[in-house]
Formats: structure tokens, sequence, C-alpha cells
């Protein structure tokens, strides 16, 4: 079973940069399936980030595009999310997620089926 | 854009009642992109409904979701006491942005 893992710094600066990886243990991130960040700030709901295909390809939120990066390391089985001039709105808890291709329905689930346990990010001096 | 909105914000009920959850959208959704998700306090969401009325794998039947035109209806038909949390629908569209979320309803114990 696919099991993802969020690491990274849990304090960042406002106007720095925040960076976070996602381990993908139990499959291969070179398989069929998309790979997510969605993050949620205290008491409030869900936000899409992005998405990555294991090839580079990415959707961005539009409300984020232009602080957003999400890449891959394929030799580490590996995501990561960079999010720069952060301030305090960006303190959330941020998820790494996987929407699967279906064999069977020959189709994505086009929802998120494994998730990380999540990780607390805090922007503040 | 497409716009979720979740009602009620908060349904409150007794374990062994039936719930029913509700999630409209803006515009035109397929039931193909629709999905359901459950979360406790301190947790990951969960995985519940996806293609509007497919359960994910180790939902029990409880769980069931339809879909009329724009609405869409999450109903826990005999809720058990680990049922109550919040819920949040999410979509899937051609245009940006590609996924977005309910706003969520709580779920609370009567």
């Amino acid at each position: 079973q696919v099991q993802l893992q969020e690491s990274g710094p849990g304090l960042v600066k406002p106007s720095g940069t925040l960076s976070l990886t996602c381990a993908v243990s139990g499959g291969s991130i070179s398989s069929s399936d998309w790979w997510f960040w969605v993050r949620q700030p205290p008491g409030k709901g869900l936000e899409w980030i992005g998405e990555i295909f294991h090839s580079g390809n990415t959707n961005y939120n539009p409300s984020l595009k232009s602080r957003v990066t999400i890449s891959v390391d394929k030799s580490k089985n590996q995501f990561s999310l960079n999010l720069i001039s952060v301030t305090a709105a960006d303190t959330a808890v941020y998820f790494c997620a996987r929407v699967p291709y279906s064999s069977s329905l020959l189709d994505y689930y086009y929802a998120m089926d494994v998730w990380g346990q999540g990780t607390t990010v805090t922007v503040s001096s | 854009e497409i716009v979720l909105t979740q009602s009620p914000g908060t349904l409150s009920l007794s374990p062994g009642e039936r719930a029913t959850l509700s999630c409209r959208a803006s515009q035109s959704v397929s039931s193909s992109y629709l999905a359901w998700y459950q979360q406790k306090p301190g947790q990951a969401p969960r995985l519940l409904i996806f293609a509007a009325s497919r359960r994910a794998t180790g939902i029990p039947d409880r769980f069931s979701g339809s879909r009329s035109e724009t609405d869409f209806t999450l109903t826990i038909s005999r809720l058990e006491p680990e049922d109550f949390a919040v819920y949040y629908c999410q979509q899937y569209g051609r245009s940006p942005p590609l996924y977005s979320f309910g706003q969520g309803t709580k779920l609370e114990i009567k």
C-alpha cells in the first residue's frame, strides 16, 4: 500500500521560502498517478495547491501560481513543494496526497485516495 | 471557477439517525469528478466517495453518494459514533483551479 510522509521545517520567516518534501513508499512515483499538495489553515477548510506527474508536468492553483513550484525526484521517490515570499496567511497544515489511475475504470479517480499525515508550517519571525 | 457550497454548516444528530449532507456546484460538474471526504481533528482527510457515488476501498456501505443536476448529496444511513466529523466535497474541473473543495459540513453529536 502506498504511504506518504511529509517533512520540512515547521517554522519559516516572513518573506522566506517554505520547502517541504513528500516521500512515497510502497509504490513508485513513476506510476500513472498524480501527486498533490493540499493545505489547511488553522480552523479552516482545504485548499488545493497543485499537482505533479512523474514526467514533471504540473498544474497549480491560480491563486498561488506566481509563488509555488512543485518538483519530482524520481531517484528518491519523492516530490517537493516550494512556496516563496511567504506571509502569515501561508500558515497551515500542509498535506501531500495522491490521485490514482484506475486500471479497472480506465480513468483517474479525480479524488485523493492516499494522504500524508500532514505537517504544520508556521510563518512567523 | 466552480464554487462548491455545502449545507448545512453544522448538522446535529444522534447515533442511529440518518444524515444528509448537501454540496451544490455553481455550474455543471460531471458525476465523474465529485468526491466526498471525512476529516477528524488532527487527521488527514479520508476519501469516502469518488465519482459522486462510488465508495472508496474499505468504506462502509452506510455511506452513499448521489447527484441531482448540480446538487450532490452524501447520505449516512445510520450514524455510528465514529461518523461525527467534518465532511468536505471536492470537484475536478477542466479550467483552473482544477481542484476545489467545499467549505465543509460539521456533523456533531446532538
